[in-house]
């Protein structure tokens, strides 16, 4: 079955330490987005691709990274100048491009990271 | 900036009673607009979508939505709840284009709970 798989299911960072959030997908999808949630405030963009080697900022980027060096893999990395990163991260993917405005995201089931 | 808004936080209903469950958007443009729901420990599902004709949108298990461009509202509706439909509602928003960000803009989430 076609899907977007993340691991790990749980993470945990210490202080200083960067982390690395997988995301893989199998949809052939050409866009992919990682969103972070926090309780009562819903789903924020951090970053999106919508090709191959390019990816944008989102509304909360600051502290994360990523690539996009496959089509299928869309990591992401949460930097130890991440003050905040205790959240559930959720990974998306959709088609993208003319004719495809209204389709809709398919997600991962998410990981939760926590700080030690 | 586009924005999503659920009014109802917390929502508890006995089985069988009627659900709506509150959205309103702020876009001047034309918008796709998405409820998707997760259910415990489950990634989030699309329940329906609407981007274009009629107004009142059927998705998955009874779900309905209504499509109300003058009051920039998209609720959902559900004339008879079930236990199993205990969950938290995302209503999202994107603009319609073939280019640019699309990504969703969430709402803060409606966490519906359902007794039996």
């Amino acid at each position: 079955d076609g899907g977007i798989t993340q691991s790990p299911k749980y993470l945990f960072r210490k202080e200083g330490q960067n982390v690395t959030l997988s995301c893989e997908q199998n949809l052939n999808h050409d866009a992919m987005y990682w969103y972070r949630q926090d309780p009562g405030q819903g789903l924020r963009l951090i970053y999106y691709s919508q090709i191959v080697n390019d990816f944008q900022k989102g509304d909360i980027a600051e502290g994360y990274s990523v690539s996009r060096e496959k089509k299928e893999s869309f990591p992401l990395t949460v930097t130890s100048a991440q003050k905040n990163p205790t959240a559930f991260y959720l990974c998306a993917s959709s088609a993208y491009g003319q004719g495809y405005s209204n389709q809709p995201q398919h997600f991962g089931d998410g990981t939760r990271l926590s700080i030690l | 900036a586009q924005s999503v808004s659920q009014h109802n936080h917390h929502v508890i209903l006995s089985e069988a009673a009627s659900l709506e469950l509150g959205c309103n958007y702020s876009y001047g443009g034309t918008v796709n607009l998405f409820w998707y729901v997760q259910y415990p420990g489950q990634h989030l599902q699309l329940l329906l979508k609407y981007f274009s004709g009629d107004p009142l949108v059927k998705g998955i298990k009874g779900f309905e939505a209504e499509f109300i461009k003058s009051k920039f509202s998209f609720n959902l509706r559900k004339p008879s709840v079930q236990w199993s439909d205990t969950a938290e509602y995302f209503c999202a928003a994107t603009p319609f284009m073939d280019t640019g960000r699309r990504a969703l803009t969430f709402g803060s989430g409606t966490r519906l709970q359902v007794q039996p």
